[in-house]
């Protein structure tokens, strides 16, 4: 059965330094989305990808974000200059249109 | 935006007790899903129920879109019940309720 999958499953960086979490999302899915979990609270909603753009953000989703699919699989989510507060798990998730989302194991990034 | 209010909060089962966790959203929507949080953090899908009832096992849901509610049933808990159960609905974007903390005890 075909899955999203995330890498690095966790990631530990200095502050100020710059992060990438990877996502290959389900190959036939057209819409693509991150999701950031802070340890105890609920999932929240960060950015929305489809057509090699983005379709919708939240708040969360500052100038220190970006995302971007540099090819036919791979679905990225890069963070600048990383602060103490994007401590979180942020997980990646697919889907093929108003229909269940496909969620990825996640990557917990730790911010020291 | 959308509202997603889970109750209760927190729940303490004996193993093979009944449980109805609840799930209740704040204006129409055409997505809502099921999730069990596992204690390394993963996601795992349990029902895709924008409407009617579906069962798996010993999970059963319940949507009543109309209601704006969704009722999530565990029978006979197990110990590796145990966990976060979240409730996500869609309007636009999936939006999460705060979860139902589920501890299964033997």
């Amino acid at each position: 059965e075909p899955e999203v999958t995330q890498t690095p499953s966790h990631q530990v960086t200095q502050m100020g330094q710059e992060v990438i979490l990877r996502c290959v999302p389900i190959s036939n899915h057209l819409y693509f989305y991150w999701y950031r979990q802070i340890l105890g609270q609920k999932v929240e909603f960060l950015v929305s990808f489809y057509n090699n753009e983005i379709s919708e953000k939240s708040e969360i989703f500052d100038d220190q974000f970006s995302v971007e699919r540099p090819d036919g699989s791979n679905f990225t989510l890069k963070i600048r200059s990383t602060k103490l507060e994007d401590s979180a798990m942020y997980f990646c998730a697919s889907v093929t249109g108003y229909n269940e989302q496909f969620f990825g194991p996640g990557t917990r990034l730790t911010v020291l | 935006g959308i509202q997603v209010e889970q109750s209760p909060p927190d729940l303490i089962l004996q193993e093979g007790a009944n449980s109805t966790l609840r799930c209740n959203f704040s204006d129409s929507v055409n997505n809502l899903q099921w999730f069990h949080q596992n204690p390394w953090g993963q996601l795992i899908n349990l029902f895709y129920i924008p409407s009617g009832t579906k069962q798996n096992g010993r999970l059963s849901a319940t949507t009543v879109a109309t209601e704006r509610y969704s009722l999530l049933y565990i029978s006979s808990s197990q110990t590796t019940d145990s966990g976060v159960y979240f409730c996500a609905v869609r309007s636009y974007q999936l939006t999460f309720g705060k979860g139902t903390k589920l501890s299964v005890i033997p």
